[in-house]
C-alpha cells in the first residue's frame, strides 16, 4: 500500500513560536488533507489541498501541496496552548481511499 | 444534528468473544468508513461503504465484518476477538467518497482484547 512519512514524530515548543511539520509519500496524491486530533476525540479537518503548488491558509495555519504531488507541509504561526494535539496528514490518490501519516504530537509549553 | 455517534466508548473483551461496534450518522451521508488507530501509527482503513447495501474492504479488513442496511448505520463486527485487535476504532462519514467532501469522525471506541 501507499506509505506516508510524517515528521517530526513529536515537538515541544514555547508558546508564541512557529511550528512546521511535513509529509512525504512514495506515491502521487491528488489531494492532501491536514487533520488535528484532541485527546479522546476523533480527527477534525483543518485544511484541504486539491492542486499541486496550492498554498492555503486557515487562520494561523498554512499548508502547501508540493509541486511533485508527493509532499505537503503544515505551518502553525504564533502557537498557543490550544494548539496542543496530534496533527495528521492524509493523502487521497486515484483509489479514493485516504492514507494517513503517523502523526506529529505537538506540545506547547507556557 | 448529532453528527457521527459511536457506541460504546470503551469495551474490554476476552479473546474469542464477538461484539459489534455501532456507528450512526444523521447527516444523510452516503459514504461511511471504519478506521483503527494504533499507537504511533496513523489511521488505517478497515472497511467502507459508498451507500446502503454496498460495502468494500480497506487496508486491514481481516477479522472484521460490516453491513450497511440503512444510510444512517454502519456497524462493525468482530467475529472472534484477538489481542491484535486492541485499538481505538473511529467511524467517519462524508457526503460522498470524493475528497471534496469533508469526512466527519466520531469520538472513537477504545477496545481492549485480553
Amino acid at each position: 500500500g501507499q506509505q506516508l512519512n510524517q515528521s517530526p514524530q513529536s515537538m515541544f515548543i514555547q508558546e508564541g513560536e512557529d511550528v512546521s511539520m511535513n509529509c512525504t509519500s512514495s506515491s502521487i496524491f491528488n489531494t492532501w488533507l491536514w487533520y488535528k486530533q484532541d485527546p479522546g476525540e476523533g480527527p477534525v479537518l483543518l485544511i484541504a489541498l486539491y492542486k499541486a503548488g496550492e498554498l492555503t491558509s486557515n487562520g494561523r495555519l498554512t499548508a502547501q501541496f508540493g509541486i511533485t504531488r508527493k509532499d505537503s507541509f503544515l505551518n502553525i504561526s504564533a502557537s498557543i496552548p490550544s494548539d496542543v494535539g496530534i496533527y495528521f496528514c492524509a493523502g487521497q490518490g486515484s483509489a479514493r481511499q485516504l492514507t494517513f501519516g503517523s502523526g506529529t504530537q505537538l506540545t506547547v509549553l507556557p | 444534528n448529532a453528527g457521527v455517534t459511536q457506541t460504546p466508548k470503551f469495551q474490554v473483551l476476552k479473546t474469542g468473544q464477538s461484539m459489534t461496534l455501532q456507528c450512526a450518522q444523521d447527516m444523510n451521508h452516503e459514504y461511511m468508513s471504519w478506521y483503527r488507530q494504533d499507537p504511533g501509527m496513523g489511521l488505517r482503513l478497515i472497511h467502507y461503504s459508498v451507500g446502503a447495501g454496498i460495502t468494500d474492504q480497506g487496508e486491514v479488513p481481516n477479522g472484521y465484518n460490516v453491513s450497511r442496511s440503512t444510510t444512517e448505520d454502519f456497524p462493525l463486527r468482530l467475529l472472534s476477538a484477538a489481542p491484535s485487535q486492541t485499538s481505538v476504532y473511529f467511524c467517519a462519514s462524508s457526503y460522498s467518497a470524493s475528497s471534496y467532501n469533508e469526512q466527519f469522525f466520531g469520538p472513537g471506541t477504545r477496545l481492549t482484547v485480553l
